[in-house]
């Protein structure tokens, strides 16, 4: 059974728009979240991440939003641009542990 | 920068291949990782390794096995390649966690199609 979920497979979003993905985990025990973005013919590569200590985390137009309460994040992409099209992943793993959980991705069109 | 290398970008082999798939990172971590990606199914966990020699099974091990003589270095194995293991196989390594936590870096992929 799958702990971490993204429950929209794709996204269209119009440029300079807010892109807003969203991820569910199920595991209490996770403590640190981390978004991951992939082109097509590349391996992902880390965008945000944010510890289960904090509810928000900024990083230029990247914000990522936790509510621990609901296992919910949100990574919030303002303004969106086309170069943002990619497939994001987000992951869960717990303190101290090596292995991460992923979601099934979302895949981002930012239209220009 | 962490640079993880897979020693083949596509790849196509038969049913019933033995095949091999290579990964070299260079930033001395002490964790690597295969996993698979498919669509709707996100990233699974096949295999990683700690160390040198030490491996462990993850979500799905089954008709894979790992090999992890150097530290830079983790194959996987497809003992006999069947079609339904046609997918695109992702090496990652990291470094171990300790009292903190630690992103994994990604080699580019290898699409591997069985036929």
């Amino acid at each position: 059974d799958q702990q971490v979920k993204q429950n929209s497979p794709s996204l269209s979003v119009q440029e300079g728009r807010i892109s807003i993905l969203n991820c569910d985990y199920t595991n209490s025990m996770f403590d640190y979240f981390l978004w991951y973005k992939k082109y097509p013919a590349e391996g992902p590569t880390f965008l945000i991440s944010i510890s289960s200590i904090k509810d928000k985390n900024e990083d230029g137009r990247f914000t990522v939003f936790l509510n621990k309460s609901a296992k919910h994040l949100s990574l919030h992409i303002v303004p969106s641009q086309p170069g943002d099209s990619a497939v994001y992943f987000c992951a869960a793993t717990e303190y101290n542990f090596n292995k991460f959980y992923f979601g099934s991705g979302t895949k981002l069109n930012v239209k220009p | 920068d962490v640079k993880v290398t897979q020693s083949s970008r596509y790849l196509v082999k038969r049913t019933g291949e033995k095949v091999f798939l290579e990964c070299v990172q260079d930033m001395d971590h002490e964790n690597m990782f295969w996993y698979r990606q498919d669509p709707g199914l996100g990233l699974r966990l096949i295999y990683f390794s700690y160390d040198v020699k030490m491996k462990e099974k993850g979500d799905i091990p089954e008709g894979y096995s790992v090999s992890r003589e150097k530290k830079e270095r983790f194959s996987l194995i497809l003992e006999s390649a069947s079609t339904n293991q046609t997918s695109m196989y992702l090496c990652a390594s990291s470094l171990v966690s300790s009292g903190s936590y630690n992103e994994q870096f990604f080699g580019p992929g290898t699409r591997l199609t069985v036929l």
